[in-house]
């Protein structure tokens, strides 16, 4: 059953705390993503890595941190440097680059 | 990052009523996508569109991919109450920078 899987699915965390959220994807994808959504708001995209060991910031990449040392995986670190980390989280994968992204259930961060 | 322009920003429907939404961008796309995304959950994509002129079918949806590439249409004939959701349209452009560009998302609501 081939997908992408995001855990936890709601993660709890206080303030100056760093916290790692796990994204795991057997559809044999090139690339992945990491993306930001805020209530009533559309995504906006953190980091992205096109291949193993090699990812580029996104337009939000400040206070967030990844590793892309094996295909199936692409964790995001939120580090005690993100001012507003409170938000819900969402990995995709695609095919390459260029091709349609395929996303994950989401992991919804709360800092208390 | 650049957003594309979608509309309506919402709807309220009473069911079996047809939907109509679209997205425009000052941009030429060479992709189009549109995803809907259920409250809590990861955006599921429904249609995409790789030709100027295309027009799909997914079941009661259909897209259409502007002559001019710089847009794109959505129709959902005869809406039920799980079409209730927010709906986001997604561009690609091969200009440099492949990433995809999201819509700021279309919610629908379906009034009993």
């Amino acid at each position: 059953d081939g997908g992408i899987t995001q855990s936890p699915k709601y993660l709890f965390r206080k303030e100056g705390q760093n916290v790692t959220l796990s994204c795991e994807q057997n559809l044999n994808h090139d690339a992945m993503y990491w993306y930001r959504q805020d209530p009533g708001q559309g995504l906006r995209l953190i980091y992205y890595s096109q291949i193993v060991n090699d990812f580029q910031k996104g337009d939000i990449a400040e206070g967030y941190s990844v590793s892309r040392e094996k295909k199936e995986s692409f964790p995001l670190t939120v580090t005690s440097a993100q001012k507003n980390p409170t938000a819900f989280y969402l990995c995709a994968s695609s095919i390459g680059e260029a091709g349609a992204q395929f996303f994950g259930p989401g992991t919804r961060l709360t800092v208390l | 990052g650049q957003q594309l322009n979608q509309s309506p920003q919402s709807m309220f429907i009473q069911e079996g009523e047809d939907v109509s939404m679209n997205c425009t961008s000052s941009s030429i796309f060479n992709t189009w996508l549109w995803y809907k995304q259920d409250p809590g959950e990861g955006p599921v994509l429904l249609i995409a569109l790789y030709k100027a002129g295309e027009l799909t079918s997914n079941g009661r949806l259909t897209a259409q991919f502007g002559i001019t590439r710089k847009d794109s249409f959505l129709n959902i004939s005869a809406s039920i109450p799980s079409d209730v959701g927010i709906y986001f349209c997604a561009g690609i452009s091969n200009f440099g920078n492949e990433k995809l560009t999201f819509g700021t998302g279309t919610r629908l609501t379906i009034i009993p």
